[in-house]
């Protein structure tokens, strides 16, 4: 079956440490997109990548780094510089290079400080 | 700058009640998308349907129907007889030809009672 795969389901970040947010989609899809989604809000953009080797910055991207190696993953680091990263995160993909296609979300990872 | 507006946080119905979620958009563009997504317990967005800014059709999907009217820049989402599956976070999504980024609505959390 086609579609995004997100891992791990839940995490735990202690004080300082960097985490990784691991996404994998295997549709064939040129862009892919990074989520946060806090309680009673609607989706924020943390970075996006249109095509392998270049991604942008989304509107809450400070705090968090990705990279897209390969056309198929794009994982996300949090890292100690997000001073509040409690939150859903989701992962995206859809086809084309532009945001007017509908987007295949995975099933997202629960960030929880310790 | 666009905006999604779904101004009811919280809906509750009882089963086979018909509800319609509201989503209110700005823009100046005058090519865009708009997007329905629903969220069930388990975390991953559920496209529903796109519409784009040139195209006013209502459509009708099952017990799903969607009435896009550019005139009050709405594009409302009626459940008809609903049922206790329905029973998820509902996101309005707007895609603006001159961005790269869909801008989601807070979304609305809707319980089905049986």
């Amino acid at each position: 079956d086609g579609g995004i795969t997100q891992s791990p389901k839940y995490l735990f970040r202690k004080e300082g440490q960097n985490v990784t947010l691991s996404c994998e989609q295997n549709l064939n899809h040129d862009a892919m997109y990074w989520y946060r989604q806090d309680p009673g809000q609607g989706l924020r953009l943390i970075y996006y990548s249109q095509i392998v080797n270049d991604f942008q910055k989304g509107d809450i991207a400070e705090g968090y780094s990705v990279s897209r190696e390969k056309k198929e993953s794009f994982p996300l680091t949090v890292t100690s510089a997000q001073k509040n990263p409690t939150a859903f995160y989701l992962c995206a993909s859809s086809t084309g290079q532009l945001s007017n296609q509908p987007q295949h979300f995975g099933d997202g990872t629960r960030l929880s400080i310790l | 700058a666009q905006k999604v507006t779904q101004a009811q946080t919280e809906i509750s119905v009882v089963e086979k009640e018909d509800v319609t979620l509201d989503c209110v958009y700005e823009t100046r563009d005058t090519t865009y998308y708009l997007f329905w997504y629903k969220q069930p317990p388990s975390g991953e967005l559920v496209f529903l349907i796109r519409r784009n800014s040139f195209d006013e059709q209502n459509e009708i999907s099952g017990r799903y129907s969607w009435n896009f009217q550019k005139s009050t820049s709405s594009f409302n989402f009626t459940i008809t007889a609903s049922q206790v599956v329905d029973s998820a976070v509902y996101f309005c999504a707007y895609y603006g030809s001159g961005g790269f980024k869909t801008i989601f609505g807070a979304g609305t959390r809707l319980f089905v009672k049986a």
